[in-house]
């Protein structure tokens, strides 16, 4: 069976420091991934996706990147946090373009 | 830019009650698709609804989905305090597109 795994589970990072979140996927090759950020009471807004190793497409101009460095890991990078990067993010996965699964997700507080 | 709205944002009811929430959107769609999150935890896939069907069912859930109207509902029958959680919508615009767009949920809350 597929499982998602993220971590790290919550962060606590200063203003002007870097980040780096992974996100690595098991039981499936080839699949969709996606960076979601989630603000308080709040939808999900989707940062980034990737359809294969080395392929990004952003959905927000923002502080944030992602890379692609293997087929089952996706990685959210900053080199610089602001304020406004506070938030839940969640990585998620599917095969063929309907129901996505999601990981755990990371709590990140930037202070 | 949000594509799927909820309503009610907040609903509390009692156990054993039916709960029903409703999610409007603006473009043409794929399909539709509600998910469940537990506070402070990842989004659970419940059931999917494609642009051409207009009912599905599964287990106590029952989604119907009303292109003209671009809408769909939620219910939840015969509510469980494990029910509760937040519930959101989420849409694919399809032609070629791999973005879900996501409501922004509605809160409910299943009183023992």
């Amino acid at each position: 069976s597929q499982t998602i795994h993220q971590w790290p589970a919550t962060l606590v990072q200063p203003v002007g420091s870097p980040l780096s979140l992974e996100c690595t996927v098991e039981g499936t090759s080839n699949p969709n991934l996606y960076w979601y950020r989630q603000a308080a009471g709040r939808g999900l807004q989707l940062l980034f996706y990737s359809v294969g190793i080395g392929q990004i497409s952003s959905e927000v101009p923002q502080n944030l990147s992602a890379s692609r460095p293997q087929d089952r890991q996706f990685i959210l990078s900053s080199k610089k946090l602001l304020l406004s990067d506070s938030g839940f993010y969640l990585c998620a996965w599917n095969r063929f373009f309907d129901e996505q699964y999601f990981g755990p997700g990371t709590r990140l507080t930037v202070t | 830019s949000q594509q799927g709205e909820e309503d009610p944002q907040a609903l509390s009811i009692q156990e054993g009650e039916n709960a029903t929430m409703n999610c409007s959107y603006k473009t043409s769609i794929n399909n539709l698709q509600w998910y469940r999150q537990n506070s402070g935890r990842g989004l659970v896939h419940l059931i999917l609804i494609r642009s051409n069907e207009r009912e599905k069912h599964s287990g106590r859930l029952r989604v119907t989905l009303d292109t003209s109207k671009k809408s769909s509902s939620l219910l939840i029958t015969a509510s469980r305090a494990a029910d509760t959680a937040s519930y959101f919508c989420a849409t694919d615009s399809g032609a070629g597109s791999y973005q879900l767009t996501f409501g922004k949920g509605t809160k409910l809350s299943v009183i023992p």
